[in-house]
């Protein structure tokens, strides 16, 4: 089944406590990113990745990492989170930013609480 | 710097009560605008992809357009599964991705 996992599902942790979310799409897809997700903010883009060893900053990058290493897996890492990172997180991925390739398949999210 | 704003916030229909969401958009280009479904607790499902003024494209109960400046979903007669957020996407002339805070919308049986 064509799909994109995230893991965890669910995180609570402690101010300043490294952490590192996953993502692995099984697509074969070239473009793969990052967003939060907030009330009345709606989705906003935090990294993406148009191929292995390229990465590129979304509209809200602060205080987050990533790497592409490997062309299925694209790993969000935060360094040092804060309570202003506490959000919904989606990883999604796609063929790529050609005509008629561009659309996103999401994972199920992560739901990160830093206290 | 590119905007993308949807309306109304929320909208309650009756079954069968058809009905249109709006999203405006600013953006210094455009490759494409995007439309997606998304339940409670879920990722966000593709709908649509629209990529130039005049352009329709249709799926059950659900009809989007594309002009210059805006998109419209129209719901024609609702069902309560039709319930869900909508999310409205612009794709401009670069990698990235802008989203608009979405519509909520409740069919009640």
């Amino acid at each position: 089944e064509a799909q994109v996992t995230q893991n965890p599902r669910y995180l609570i942790t402690v101010t300043g406590k490294k952490l590192t979310v996953t993502c692995s799409q099984n697509m074969n897809h070239e473009y793969m990113s990052w967003y939060r997700q907030d009330p009345g903010l709606g989705l906003r883009q935090i990294y993406y990745s148009m191929n292995v060893e390229v990465t590129d900053k979304g509209d809200v990058p602060e205080g987050y990492k990533v790497s592409r290493k490997e062309k299925r897996n694209f790993p969000l890492i935060l360094e040092s989170p804060s309570p202003n990172q506490t959000s919904l997180y989606f990883c999604a991925s796609s063929w790529g930013v050609a005509k008629t390739s561009y659309e996103q398949y999401f994972g199920p999210g992560t739901r990160l609480t830093v206290t | 710097e590119d905007q993308v704003t949807q309306s109304p916030e929320a909208l309650r229909l009756q079954e069968g009560e058809s009905s249109s969401l709006n999203c405006s958009y600013t953006v210094s280009g455009l490759r494409g605008l995007f439309w997606y479904r998304q339940d409670p607790g879920k990722g966000p499902e593709f709908l649509f992809t629209l990529y130039s003024a005049g352009e329709e494209k249709e799926k059950e109960r659900l009809k989007a357009t594309l002009t210059k400046k805006e998109s419209f979903l129209h719901i024609t007669a609702p069902k309560p599964e039709d319930s869900a957020t909508y999310l409205c996407a612009v794709h401009p002339n670069d990698y990235k991705l802008s989203f608009g805070a979405g519509t909520t919308v409740t069919v009640r049986a």
